[in-house]
C-alpha cells in the first residue's frame, strides 16, 4: 500500500491546464524531494520531473512541478493528445527502510 | 545513449525460480547504483530493490515483499544488473524493469529499459 495519494482520474481537453496532486507525510514529501513519472500506454515509464520542479532534458516545458509542505503537485498546461497517460510521483520517505515509493498513480485522459 | 535492456521473463509455477538479466550500454556502469521495479498487471509502480556500486560498497537492499526471496546481483565486466527469483508466488507477477539511478540527473529511476513479463502460475 503506497504512502503517496494520488487521484485516480484527471482530464482536460486540448490545450487546457491539469493539475495532478501527491499527497503524503513529514517523512515523505515533508523532508525530501518528489519526483514524477509519465507512462504512456504499453510504454516504460520516463522520468518527468526531478528535485521538485526540475525536467530533464528533451521534457517540454508544458510539465511543471512544485511542492508545499506534505503535497506537490504536476501541472500539463497546453494539454495534447500525446499527454494521456498514467502518472505517477515519488519521494523517499524516512520511515521505510527501502528508497523512493511510488504515488497510486493518475490516470490523465485527454477528451 | 542511455540502453536498458532486460531478459528472462516467462512463465514459472509457484515455488519456482528465475533469473531476470539487464544488459546496459551508454553509460559507465560500474559507477551506476540500479534498482529493479516492477508493475503488476493494471497495478501501479512498486520497488523491488537496489544495488550500489562497487565502489560504494556494492550493498543491496530489498523491499518487504522479496527480501529473502529476490537477489539483486551485478557483473560489471559485462555491464550487466541480475535479479535471481526464488520461491516464487503469484503476487509476484508483474513487468520487471531495470532502472538506473542518477546516471543523467540527479533522480531515482531516470531511466528505463521496456520491461520483461513474469507469470507465476500453475
Amino acid at each position: 500500500q503506497s504512502v503517496l495519494t494520488q487521484p485516480p482520474s484527471a482530464s482536460g481537453t486540448p490545450g487546457q491546464r491539469v493539475t495532478i496532486s501527491c499527497s503524503g507525510s513529514s517523512s515523505n514529501i515533508g523532508s525530501n524531494y518528489v519526483y514524477w513519472y509519465q507512462q504512456l500506454p504499453g510504454t516504460a515509464p520516463k522520468l518527468l520531473i526531478y528535485r521538485n520542479n526540475q525536467r530533464p532534458s528533451g521534457v517540454p516545458d508544458r510539465f511543471s512541478g512544485s511542492k508545499s509542505g506534505t503535497s506537490a503537485s504536476l501541472a500539463i498546461s497546453g494539454l495534447r493528445s500525446e499527454d494521456e497517460a498514467d502518472y505517477y510521483c515519488a519521494a523517499w520517505d524516512d520511515s521505510l527502510s527501502g528508497p523512493n515509493v511510488f504515488g497510486t498513480g493518475t490516470k490523465v485522459t485527454v477528451l | 545513449e542511455v540502453q536498458l535492456v532486460e531478459s528472462g521473463g516467462g512463465l514459472v509455477k509457484p515455488g519456482g525460480s528465475l533469473r531476470l538479466s539487464c544488459a546496459a550500454s551508454g553509460f559507465t556502469f560500474s559507477n551506476a547504483w540500479m534498482s529493479w521495479v516492477r508493475q503488476a498487471p493494471g497495478k501501479g509502480l512498486e520497488w523491488v530493490g537496489r544495488i550500489k556500486s562497487k565502489t560504494d560498497g556494492g550493498t543491496t537492499d530489498y523491499a518487504a515483499p522479496v527480501k529473502g526471496r529476490f537477489t539483486i546481483s551485478r557483473d560489471d565486466s559485462k555491464n550487466t544488473l541480475y535479479l535471481q527469483m526464488n520461491s516464487l508466488k503469484t503476487e509476484d507477477t508483474a513487468v520487471y524493469y531495470c532502472t538506473t539511478e542518477g546516471v543523467v540527473v540527479t533522480a531515482p529511476y531516470d531511466y528505463w529499459g521496456q520491461g520483461t513479463l513474469v507469470t507465476v502460475s500453475s
